[in-house]
Formats: C-alpha cells, sequence, structure tokens
C-alpha cells in the first residue's frame, strides 16, 4: 500500500505565492495520474488540479486556473503545486492523491493546511 | 457537470440499511465514484465506476446506477460507518466534480 506527504502549507497573505509538494513511495509513481482536491474546514472537497502519469497532459478547476501550477518529478516521486495570487477563499486543507482509475481516488496524503490572511 | 446529492444529512440507528442518492446534470455513463470520510482525516475510496468495490471495503457498501442517476447502500450499517459520503464524477473531458456530501450520523 502507497503513502503520501503532504508540505508546504503555511500562512500566506493574499496575492502571495505559495508551493506545496507532495512525496509518494510504495508504490510505482511514474505509472499513475495524481491530484490536487482541496477542503475548507468544515465544507465539501474540491477538485483543484490533475496531472497525467507523464506531466504532459493537466487538468484545472475554473476557480484556479491561471494562478495554480501542477507538475510532477517522476525521478524525486514527487507532486507540486505551484500557487500564485493566493486569494482568501484558497484557504483550505490540501490533499494530494493517487489515482486509480479516471480519477478514482484510491490514496490520500494526511493533508497540509494553506491559510491566506492579512 | 453539477452533482447533487439527497438528503444532505440522516439519522440511522446500527444495523439499519441506509441509502444514498447521487445525480449528475447530464449523464456520465459510469463514472462516478463514492467516498467515505470521518472527521479530521482524509477521504477513503468506497466504490469506482459507479458500483465496483474497493479492495478492503466491506462487502455491506455497494453502488449502482448509470448515466444521471445512482445510489450508494449500506446494507446494516455499523458504528464505523457513521461519517460524510461523497460522490464524485470523472467523466472524460468534462473536468472533475464532487457532490456536496450526506453526512449520516446516530440516530
Amino acid at each position: 500500500e502507497g503513502q503520501l506527504l503532504e508540505s508546504g502549507g503555511d500562512l500566506v497573505q493574499p496575492g502571495g505565492s505559495l508551493r506545496l509538494s507532495c512525496a509518494a513511495s510504495g508504490f510505482t509513481f511514474s505509472s499513475y495520474a495524481m491530484a490536487w482536491v482541496r477542503q475548507t474546514p468544515g465544507k465539501g472537497l474540491e477538485w483543484v488540479a490533475g496531472i497525467w502519469s507523464s506531466g504532459v497532459k493537466t487538468d484545472y478547476a475554473d476557480s484556479v486556473k491561471g494562478r495554480f501550477t501542477v507538475s510532477r518529478d517522476n525521478s524525486k516521486n514527487t507532486l507540486y503545486l505551484q500557487m500564485d495570487s493566493l486569494r482568501v477563499e484558497d484557504t483550505a486543507i490540501y490533499y494530494c492523491a493517487k489515482d486509480k482509475w479516471s480519477f478514482a481516488l484510491d490514496i490520500w496524503g494526511q493533508g497540509t493546511m494553506v491559510t491566506v490572511s492579512s | 457537470i453539477q452533482m447533487t446529492q439527497s438528503p444532505s444529512s440522516l439519522s440511522a440507528s446500527v444495523g439499519d440499511r441506509v441509502t444514498i442518492t447521487c445525480r449528475a446534470s447530464q449523464s456520465i455513463s459510469t463514472y462516478l465514484n463514492w467516498y467515505q470520510q470521518k472527521p479530521g482525516r482524509a477521504p477513503k475510496l468506497l466504490i469506482y465506476a459507479a458500483s465496483n468495490l474497493q479492495s478492503g471495503v466491506p462487502s455491506r457498501f455497494s453502488g449502482s446506477g448509470s448515466g444521471t442517476d445512482f445510489t450508494l447502500t449500506i446494507g446494516g450499517l455499523q458504528p464505523e460507518d457513521f461519517a460524510t459520503y461523497y460522490c464524485q464524477q470523472s467523466y472524460s473531458g468534462l473536468g472533475v466534480t464532487f457532490g456536496p456530501g450526506t453526512k449520516v450520523d446516530i440516530k
């Protein structure tokens, strides 16, 4: 069974930037699409971004398109989320997750908290 | 694609049969997944492709449906099943969206 460990969450001012990382272990990282999903505490789940196994193809939620960039380094078994022009409404727990089938997500990290506030 | 779930919450007793419905705003074939989430924990995949049980998930969980209407059934609620349940559509080319969730608590 694989594991995912997110890092990089922090308190940042509106308009600022942050990069999240997700270290994968226990499975062949380069063979699977990966995703970022976020959750405002006490609220529901929101798809943020997905990236296919090669890293060539990506997909974003409309709410983050043009501000967030998902990438991966298959040599380091690591997934990234570059977040620019952050807004108060981006405040959430950010989870990375592994794709099982068409973005059915079977392995999740523990989440990292991002707070956007002045 | 918009996803709706009903009910938004329900109260049930141990041993009850529970059914949660998820509806998509347009046809998604069987690109529908179900997750369970407990407070302070990451979501857990229960069912993928509408009716396939994820490895390690108890057989009291089952899913059905295709097109726009889907159902998650818990056949005999156990104490560890009290949680929030989310559906998710992942129909190719139309983005990925989650339903708003259904909270199952103890009656």
